[in-house]
């Protein structure tokens, strides 16, 4: 079965900060990987998304994540944060296979505090 | 708006008490999906239907948890004598299938439905 390590659960950042979010995976085939980020009381957004090809992806709001197969990892970045980036970030392998559906599997996620 | 939408947002119910939540998808979309997140954790799956067929069910979804999407657009789960330990957000989620060669595993999720057993 697959499954989804984030191994901080609270990240503090500067304003105007460089940012890595770590990401590890388990997963038996080819991963489709994916970042969300969820801001209090709301549902998760699609930062970005990997399937195949340039193991470095650009997403949204400035953000990029590299796939390292060799690592297993998934890594969130961004050059500079900005207060609203505050928020829940969340890493997820799929298609989900067991018993066939095409879920996703996350991780638990990672809090990201910016300090002024 | 074109999103998925949930309803209710919030809902505040005594143990015992049935509650009933209900999911609209994006339209084309032929697949959706059911998760609870509890606080401090990620979504966990739920449920998943393929347009109105209920293809898998966690283990996490016991008996008291019913899902139904009975024309293979809105779907609702119900919770049946809720506990305490009930109490999380459900996220409704959809896509297009994969089988069918169309999207790419992106999940489109709602804002969730708050669920508070007291």
């Amino acid at each position: 079965a697959q499954s989804v390590t984030q191994p901080d659960i609270h990240i503090t950042v500067s304003e105007g900060a460089s940012l890595e979010l770590r990401c590890n995976y388990s997963y038996g085939a080819t991963p489709y990987l994916f970042w969300y980020v969820q801001s209090p009381g709301q549902g998760l957004q699609l930062l970005l998304k990997y399937f195949s090809g340039d193991t470095l992806v650009q997403g949204i709001k400035g953000f990029e994540a590299e796939f390292k197969r060799s690592q297993s990892s998934f890594n969130l970045r961004k050059p500079s944060v900005h207060w609203s980036d505050a928020a829940e970030y969340f890493c997820a392998v799929g298609p989900y296979s067991g018993g066939g559906a095409d879920g996703l599997t996350f991780g638990k996620g990672t809090h990201l505090i910016i300090q002024p | 708006d074109t999103g998925v939408s949930q309803d209710p947002r919030h809902k505040i119910t005594k143990r015992g008490q049935n509650v009933t939540f209900r999911c609209d998808p994006i339209s084309e979309h032929n697949r959706l999906y059911w998760y609870r997140q509890t606080l401090g954790q990620g979504p966990e799956f739920l449920t998943y239907f393929q347009n109105e067929a209920q293809l898998e069910k966690s283990r996490l979804l016991s008996d008291r948890f019913s899902a139904e999407r009975p024309k293979g657009s809105f779907s609702t789960l119900e919770i049946q004598r809720t506990e305490q330990g009930d109490s999380a957000m459900y996220l409704c989620a959809s896509s297009p299938s994969l089988l069918l060669g169309q999207g790419s595993g992106e999940l489109f999720f709602g804002e969730g439905s708050r669920l508070t057993v007291l």
